[in-house]
C-alpha cells in the first residue's frame, strides 16, 4: 500500500531564517505531487505541483520554492521566511491517470 | 479557474441531527471527491463520485453527484460527535486539482 511522509510535524522559525520541509511518498512510482497552505478551518491553497522529477509548476507567486530531486521526494523550500508564510502545509500524491489525491499529515510553520 | 462553493461554511447540530453539505460549481467535473479532516492532520478521502446522478453510502453518510456533474451534496444522517471536522469537497482538472472552501461541523454531544 501507499503511504506519505511529511517532517517535521511542527516548526518554529524566526523571520527571515531559511525553510525546508520534505515529502516523501512510498508503493507507487512516478506519482504527481503537491504542495497546499492551509489557512485555519479553511480551504486548500496549490502552492506547486510537480509530474516527474525536476518538473515544477508554481501556481502562486510567493516567497517559496519547490524542488523533486528524486522520484517520491519534494521539498518545499525558503531562503528567507516571512511572518505571513506562517500556516499549516499539506503534502499529496495522486498516480498520473487517478482523480483522487492523498494527503499526508501536515506540517504546522510558525513563523515569529 | 473552476471554482468550487460550499455550503454552508460552518455548521453547529445537536447529536442525532441530520445535516445536508452542498459543492456546487459552474463547471463540469469528470469526478468530485469529499474528504474530512480534523484539526492538525491532512485531509482524509471519503469517497470519490465519477458518474453524473451517482449515489455512495458510506454508513451514515450518503452523497451524490448532479446530473450535470457540476454539483454534489453530503447528507449525514444520525450526526455524531465522531463526525466533528471540515469537509472539503474536490474536483480534478489536468494535473491540478480544485478545492472547495470548506465546511466546518461541530457536533454537540
Amino acid at each position: 500500500s501507499q503511504t506519505i511522509h511529511q517532517w517535521p510535524a511542527t516548526l518554529v522559525q524566526p523571520v527571515g531564517s531559511p525553510l525546508s520541509l520534505e515529502c516523501t511518498v512510498e508503493g507507487t512510482s512516478n506519482p504527481n505531487l503537491y504542495w497546499y497552505r492551509q489557512a485555519a478551518g479553511r480551504g486548500l491553497q496549490l502552492l506547486f505541483y510537480s509530474v516527474g522529477i525536476g518538473q515544477i509548476s508554481s501556481e502562486v507567486p510567493q516567497n517559496l520554492s519547490a524542488s523533486r530531486p528524486q522520484d517520491r521526494q519534494f521539498i518545499l523550500s525558503s531562503k528567507k521566511l516571512l511572518l505571513s508564510d506562517s500556516g499549516f502545509y499539506l503534502c499529496a500524491w495522486s498516480s498520473g491517470t487517478a482523480d483522487t489525491q492523498y494527503f499526508g499529515p501536515g506540517t504546522r510553520l510558525t513563523v515569529l | 479557474t473552476q471554482l468550487l462553493e460550499q455550503s454552508p461554511q460552518f455548521l453547529s447540530i445537536q447529536e442525532g441531527e441530520n445535516l445536508t453539505v452542498y459543492c456546487n460549481s459552474s463547471s463540469v467535473f469528470s469526478s468530485l471527491q469529499w474528504y474530512r479532516q480534523e484539526p492538525g492532520e491532512g485531509p482524509v478521502l471519503l469517497v470519490t463520485v465519477v458518474t453524473g446522478g451517482e449515489v455512495k453510502k458510506l454508513k451514515r453518510l450518503t452523497f451524490q453527484f448532479g446530473d450535470a456533474r457540476k454539483d454534489s451534496s453530503l447528507h449525514i444522517t444520525a450526526a455524531q460527535p465522531g463526525d466533528t471536522g471540515l469537509y472539503l469537497c474536490a474536483g480534478p482538472s489536468g494535473n491540478q486539482f480544485y478545492f472547495g472552501t470548506g465546511t466546518s461541523l461541530t457536533v454537540i454531544p
